[in-house]
């Protein structure tokens, strides 16, 4: 049941540089995308949403872009700071009932 | 606001024992979901609750799994026997529209 996917389990960026997490997605009906944020010992906290009618969201130093005719979206942060260094989940969600779908997650380590 | 509420945050059992969690969602949230997360993968809808109904309990291993949310607001998960590969965190969630928040957490171990 992979309807969520993210491809590359770690990420590591310099300080004050762009980090690009992405995401892909099987299931069409999706039509709200998040972005989670996770450290350690805690629940995901939520980051960043955008819609199937949109293309771009931006939230201070985040930026998502959704590419849906690749069923792709990806999560911008610029610049990066060491702080943002977590586990971050991508998930999608569709329907009356918000059935959200998780993929495994991305760590970004943002090295000083 | 209050986030959801988890409790207990961890738990170490022996197999074949059982255990419950229990979660209080954010006040309103008519959707309720409990999350299984194995490490280094990303968190697996067990159940979904629409205010006291089951919306989609499809991946939840009922022969062991149960779930309820009697009043529609609190929900208890319980394994009933655990095994070793119930080891996992399990996440309960609530939601409004697209207003979502996340319990802690529970980390069970199996041993």
């Amino acid at each position: 049941d992979q309807q969520v996917k993210q491809n590359s389990p770690s990420l590591s960026v310099q300080e004050g540089r762009i980090s690009i997490l992405n995401c892909d997605y099987t299931n069409s009906m999706f039509d709200y995308f998040l972005w989670y944020k996770k450290y350690p010992a805690e629940g995901p906290t939520f980051l960043i949403s955008i819609s199937s009618i949109k293309d771009k969201n931006e939230d201070g130093r985040f930026t998502v872009f959704l590419n849906k005719s690749a069923k792709h979206l990806s999560l911008h942060i610029v610049p990066s700071q060491p702080g943002d260094s977590a586990v971050y989940f991508c998930a999608a969600s569709w329907g009356y009932n918000n059935d959200m779908r998780f993929g495994a997650g991305t760590r970004l380590t943002v090295k000083p | 606001e209050a986030g959801v509420a988890q409790s207990p945050r961890y738990k170490i059992i022996e197999k074949r024992q059982s255990v419950a969690f229990w979660c209080n969602p954010i006040s309103g949230h008519a959707t309720l979901y409990w999350y299984q997360q194995i490490l280094g993968q990303g968190p697996k809808l067990l159940i979904q609750f629409q205010n006291n109904g089951v919306v989609d309990d499809s991946q939840l291993p009922k022969d062991r799994f149960s779930a309820e949310r009697l009043k529609g607001v609190d929900s208890t998960l319980k394994i009933q026997p655990a095994k070793l590969e119930d080891s996992a965190v399990y996440l309960c969630a609530s939601s409004l529209s697209h207003e979502w928040g996340f319990g802690s957490g529970t980390r069970l171990t199996v041993v």
